[in-house]
């Protein structure tokens, strides 16, 4: 299965705010929206947004959610050290009956 | 409190199977659909195969078809992976993930090799 469209690497500023970008098309992203995930090095995916916009409790209000189009984007707000890591988007394939993972994008806080 | 946890992995020949367990607390298992997601070392997430609350209709990737066989057990709030010819490429963390992937488990490590 093909798989959504993310830049491999972002770098921001300390306090800066970063928009990660995720792409598909009308069956996916276009469709139902996007889940957003973050992995730090040796530990499991964290969930930080679902169903375009919905928080876990726990996951600050830094991070949210948007799509427009075929288009889905994580924004963070005031970055700090911490949330240097591995952010994958990902969203159900109403055609393909699969979901769907983007490659990842690599933020980097300078 | 959602839990997910993971258990059933280790290292196994190429050729080899194995089964991977998923005890589901803290909501209506029943209700809900449940997915296998792995990530191989250094690499990105690989979905893998969706099953609904019901047992019926289950999906899976292409990479996995023929091979994984993915079911659940609703009284008991368990589901499975029942892997078979494994490859060296399919090495890897296995999670389990809730529904539209908004509850995940900490992963079970399994390493295909001679």
């Amino acid at each position: 299965q093909a798989g959504l469209t993310q830049p491999p690497s972002v770098s921001k500023g300390l306090r800066q705010t970063a928009t990660l970008t995720c792409s598909g098309n009308h069956n996916n992203v276009g469709n139902q929206g996007a889940t957003w995930l973050q992995q730090h090095q040796g530990r499991p995916p964290k969930v930080l947004t679902y169903r375009n916009n919905s928080r876990p409790s726990g996951i600050s209000e830094r991070f949210s959610a948007s799509r427009s189009g075929s288009t889905a984007s994580l924004t963070i707000t005031g970055l700090q050290p911490e949330d240097e890591a591995d952010y994958f988007c990902s969203a159900w394939d109403s055609d393909l009956r699969a979901w769907l993972f983007g490659g990842g994008t690599k933020l980097t806080v300078l | 409190e959602v839990f997910l946890v993971e258990s059933g992995g280790g290292l196994v020949q190429p050729g080899g199977s194995l089964r991977l367990s998923c005890a589901a607390s803290g909501f209506d298992f029943s209700r809900y659909g449940m997915n296998w997601v792995r990530q191989a070392p250094g690499k990105g997430l690989e979905w893998l195969s969706h099953i609904s609350g019901p047992g019926t209709p289950i999906y899976y990737a292409d990479s996995v078809k023929g091979r994984f066989t993915m079911s659940r057990d609703n009284a008991k709030n368990s589901m499975y992976l029942q892997m078979t010819n494994l490859r060296d490429d399919d090495t890897a963390f296995y999670y389990c993930a809730r529904g539209t992937l908004d509850y995940w488990g900490q992963g079970s490590l399994v390493t295909v090799s001679s």
